[in-house]
């Protein structure tokens, strides 16, 4: 079954630490991949896209993506308080019958602690 | 200016009714698409709809079914509402990519239903 797995957390981090949050997706072929944040009672927001192994950069915002091991990863640096939300990985998924569908884990919860 | 919209944004009815909800995308997208989001928070695809076909999870049940009058509107309509079908729907649209290359997708603000 294809599968998009985070840990749900919740995850805490003093202000100013690095927040890392980890992903793993179970179709090899994935080449589309992306970090949204959720905060309660509103949509899913858009924070990174990544398509290629290795790092990209946006902001404090830093996504890692490793094909060969099926990871990808999201750092947050210089937490805030404001960052506290549900982190939800998505990953572009074979679904079979040649359609690929958008599949996200479970989120993450992070707090941010003051 | 928003770029997805939906219509309404809570939605409280009795068990058995038939409802809509509406959605619109002023992004030029070419591909539309319904989320449920349960009470245990997770996301999970209903439709996907571009002009060339429509794309149907296995699980949604066929009381679901998506209407789109033009490129920029999906509409969702709902009969017979079960107590289940409580939650939050989200619409969202992208813009299709190259070959084995897909886009973002941007959510609109979504409709929290509630049946009774």
């Amino acid at each position: 079954q294809k599968e998009v797995e985070q840990n749900s957390g919740p995850l805490s981090v003093p202000e100013g630490a690095i927040a890392s949050l980890n992903c793993t997706y179970s179709d090899r072929g994935s080449q589309s991949f992306f970090w949204y944040r959720q905060y309660s009672g509103k949509s899913p927001e858009l924070i990174m896209s990544i398509y290629s192994n290795g790092d990209k950069e946006d902001g404090r915002f830093t996504a890692q993506l490793n094909k060969a091991s099926q990871y990808v990863s999201l750092l947050i640096r210089d937490s805030q308080p404001s960052d506290s939300a549900t982190y939800l990985c998505a990953v572009i998924l074979y679904s079979g019958a040649g359609s690929y569908q958008l599949t996200f884990g479970k989120g993450t919860k992070l707090s941010v602690i003051p | 200016d928003t770029a997805v919209s939906q219509t309404p944004k809570y939605l409280v009815t009795q068990m058995g009714n038939d409802k809509s909800i509406k959605c619109e995308q002023n992004l030029g997208h070419d591909t539309m698409y319904w989320y449920k989001q349960d009470s245990k928070k997770f996301l999970k695809i209903m439709f996907s709809y571009n002009n060339k076909e429509l794309i149907i999870n296995e699980t949604v049940p066929n009381r679901f079914s998506p209407k789109s009058p033009d490129k920029a509107h999906l509409n969702l309509h709902i009969n017979s509402l079960e107590l289940g079908d409580s939650a939050v729907y989200f619409c969202a649209s992208s813009q299709e990519g190259a070959a084995g290359v897909y886009n973002e997708q941007f959510f609109g603000p979504g409709t929290r239903l509630t049946v009774l």
